[in-house]
């Protein structure tokens, strides 16, 4: 079983669409994040939820927008879709306390804005 | 803000060769972390390290928390086709509001010739 899974692997739309990746972990751990990784490999924090508290809300434009149904589960939805959002969305989770930083990350979702 | 100075930035090395890999910064981080991204997966765990001059050993892969906490280096022995990928560094520190936060790298991206 993957740990951290993440859908769709590859999503491919036009400007303006509202589009949703959804992101599942069954390691039982508490806090989840959604990454950005640009075309150079840049990886940006987003969000971070613990147990089902947005606990880290970077500079992220509102139209991205996290929901966190129960601790396992942390989808991201983006409305207007712009040319900009193309990359590579990783969602990630760890154990609170002293593991926070060992992040175990889904294979990552590829968003090609046309 | 905080930044991360990884270097190099790209390696082509031949198989059984020794790879090394820095990161440097201004400020002082509580942990490093070193994660290794395979082409079309999310970054992996490799080694995390928590104390000031401790090294810590990985297999093939060495790493080590400088003693002033504001650097570290990783180093790959005997290097292997497998060995391919893009080496993230990060470094863990809580911020004011006593959250704690991770600065990436930029990525060391390794090429092997068999």
């Amino acid at each position: 079983d993957t740990a951290v899974s993440q859908t769709p692997k590859y999503l491919v739309t036009q400007m303006g669409n509202d589009k949703s990746i959804k992101c599942e972990q069954n390691l039982g751990h508490d806090t989840m994040y959604w990454y950005k990784q640009d075309s150079k490999k840049f990886l940006k924090i987003m969000f971070s939820y613990n147990n089902k508290e947005l606990i880290i809300n970077e500079t992220v434009p509102n139209r991205f927008s996290p929901k966190s149904p129960d601790k396992a589960h942390l989808n991201l939805h983006i409305n207007s879709l712009e040319l900009g959002d193309s990359a590579v969305y990783f969602c990630a989770s760890s154990q609170a306390g002293g593991w926070i930083e060992k992040l175990f990350f889904g294979s990552g979702t590829q968003l090609s804005v046309l | 803000g905080q930044q991360l100075n990884q270097s190099p930035q790209s390696m082509f090395i031949q198989e059984g060769e020794d790879v090394s890999m820095n990161c440097t910064s201004s400020s002082i981080f509580n942990t490093w972390l070193w994660y290794k991204q395979d082409p079309g997966e999310g970054p992996v765990l490799l080694i995390a390290l928590y104390k000031a001059g401790e090294l810590t050993s990985n297999g093939r892969l060495t790493a080590q928390f400088g003693i002033t906490r504001k650097d570290s280096f990783l180093n790959i022995s005997a290097s292997i086709p497998s060995d391919v990928g893009i080496y993230f560094c990060a470094g863990g520190y809580k911020n004011a509001g006593n959250n704690r936060k991770l600065i990436w790298g930029l990525g060391t991206s390794l090429a092997v010739n068999p």
